[in-house]
């Protein structure tokens, strides 16, 4: 059973571009949370997910972002029109109801 | 305010000494979870806690659900054990994570 598989560990974007970042969660999990790390500071919630459905997004910025977990596949983050101040390290975790939540190695998002 | 507060944000330790991280949290939980982060790595739970006391090698975590406190505490350190150590809550009845800043542990040998 593998862990929570992000992808890719580090993308580069230019400005303006789509960032797509991907979480598969453990096998069995049927929720995912969305983490944000921005350099030299902690983990911010983003976004929390179930099946086909977005349960609290409070984390999120207004614009530009969007998260989706479809019934088949893995999790989606998406920012469009990237700034740099997009740049951190997004990360994802699963759980399966109340059990304990897996991390994922994260993705490590760069926009020159 | 924040819903976690870690102390210390950082900590030096000679190798083989005995270390305890706090974590106290302001809002009602499901579960605590103590993390692990080596510079530049992804995160690796240690323990998921929602009451008592959990032990694995090294390594003891406690939790007073009364208190809203838990502790990590590392036996006999090793400079290997150098990492961030992030204390984060699920919060209940609303599920979701809120966490700590961390704390920076250097062990040097």
């Amino acid at each position: 059973n593998a862990g929570v598989m992000q992808n890719p560990r580090h993308l580069v974007r230019r400005r303006g571009q789509e960032a797509r970042l991907r979480c598969s969660p453990m096998k069995g999990h049927s929720h995912v949370y969305w983490y944000r790390q921005l350099p030299e500071e902690g983990l911010k919630f983003m976004v929390y997910l179930q099946k086909e459905n977005i349960i609290d997004e409070s984390g999120m910025p207004k614009e530009r972002f969007s998260a989706e977990f479809p019934k088949e596949g893995p999790s989606i983050l998406r920012i469009q029109q990237v700034v740099r101040g997009d740049s951190a390290a997004y990360f994802c975790a699963s759980s399966w109801m109340n059990t304990e939540a897996f991390f994922g190695q994260g993705t490590r998002l760069t926009v020159v | 305010k924040n819903e976690v507060e870690q102390s210390p944000q950082n900590l030096t330790a000679q190798e083989g000494e005995f270390i305890t991280i706090n974590c106290s949290y302001s809002v009602g939980i499901s579960a605590l979870h103590w993390l692990q982060q080596h510079p530049g790595g992804g995160i690796v739970s240690l323990f998921m806690l929602s009451s008592g006391k959990k032990k694995h090698g090294r390594l003891i975590a406690t939790i007073n659900i009364q208190e809203k406190h838990s502790s990590l505490h590392i036996t006999a350190s090793h400079p290997r054990d150098s990492a961030v150590y992030i204390c984060a809550v699920r919060s209940a009845p609303r599920d979701q994570f809120y966490f700590g800043t961390g704390t920076s542990l250097t062990v040097i040998p």
